[in-house]
């Protein structure tokens, strides 16, 4: 079955740094990689959305790279701040509006 | 407003109580999820539609789970005869019919059973 794994520790890392979160995949090749964030108590919001056939997608702060050999996702976050707190989400899915598969999710705390 | 809303917010039932859970959708979206939410884990898949029909409800924990979204705007997820193993937060999402799409999700109800 589809799987995917996030690490389940909590990142704590300090005001400034870059946080850099894994996201890994078993048994099936998705056409999307999606990243989300979610705080306490809130829904994911979506963050960012790359495809199998791209490497590496940036937004402002934030950058997604994604690796088919490897079966793994890496999500950046440069000059991090205390804001920054959350629940990131990774979720993949297979095609056009089809379901999200969601890892566990890994907590990021950065501290100043 | 612009986003997805859920209703209640909050609901804290009896074991053996039916529930009823409302989603309201962004506007124009025309596919709707529904995940469920335990705690300290990523949301699973329930069931989706696409406007008023439900394409997939192979994530549906068992025959005691429905959902419907009649005129293909608002759905309910209704759980009959609940059980304490049902306490989770359910989340609702909307889409664009359409590839490259991100969902959009409500901040979700959380159900408590007694």
């Amino acid at each position: 079955s589809q799987k995917i794994e996030q690490n389940s520790e909590a990142l704590n890392i300090q005001e400034g740094k870059t946080a850099t979160l894994t996201c890994n995949y078993t048994n099936y090749s998705p056409a999307y990689l999606q990243w989300y964030r979610q705080d306490p108590g809130r829904g994911p919001v979506f963050l960012l959305l790359i495809r199998e056939n791209e490497k590496e997608k940036r937004k402002e702060r934030l950058k997604v790279t994604f690796d088919t050999t490897l079966k793994q996702s890496l999500f950046h976050i440069t000059a991090s701040q205390p804001a920054d707190s959350a629940t990131y989400l990774c979720a993949t899915h297979t095609g056009t509006a089809s379901k999200l598969t969601f890892g566990t999710g890994t907590r990021l705390q950065v501290t100043l | 407003g612009a986003g997805v809303s859920q209703s209640p917010r909050y609901k804290v039932a009896k074991r053996g109580q039916d529930v009823a859970l409302r989603c309201d959708p962004i506007s124009g979206h025309v596919s709707l999820f529904w995940y469920q939410q335990a705690l300290g884990q990523g949301p699973e898949f329930l069931t989706y539609f696409q406007n008023e029909a439900q394409l997939d409800k192979s994530g549906l924990p068992s025959d005691r789970f429905f959902a419907e979204r009649p005129e293909g705007s608002v759905s309910t997820l209704k759980i009959q005869r609940t059980q304490q193993e049902d306490s989770a937060v359910y989340l609702c999402a909307s889409s664009w019919d359409r590839d490259n799409q991100p969902q959009h999700f409500g901040d979700g109800t959380r159900l408590s059973i007694l």
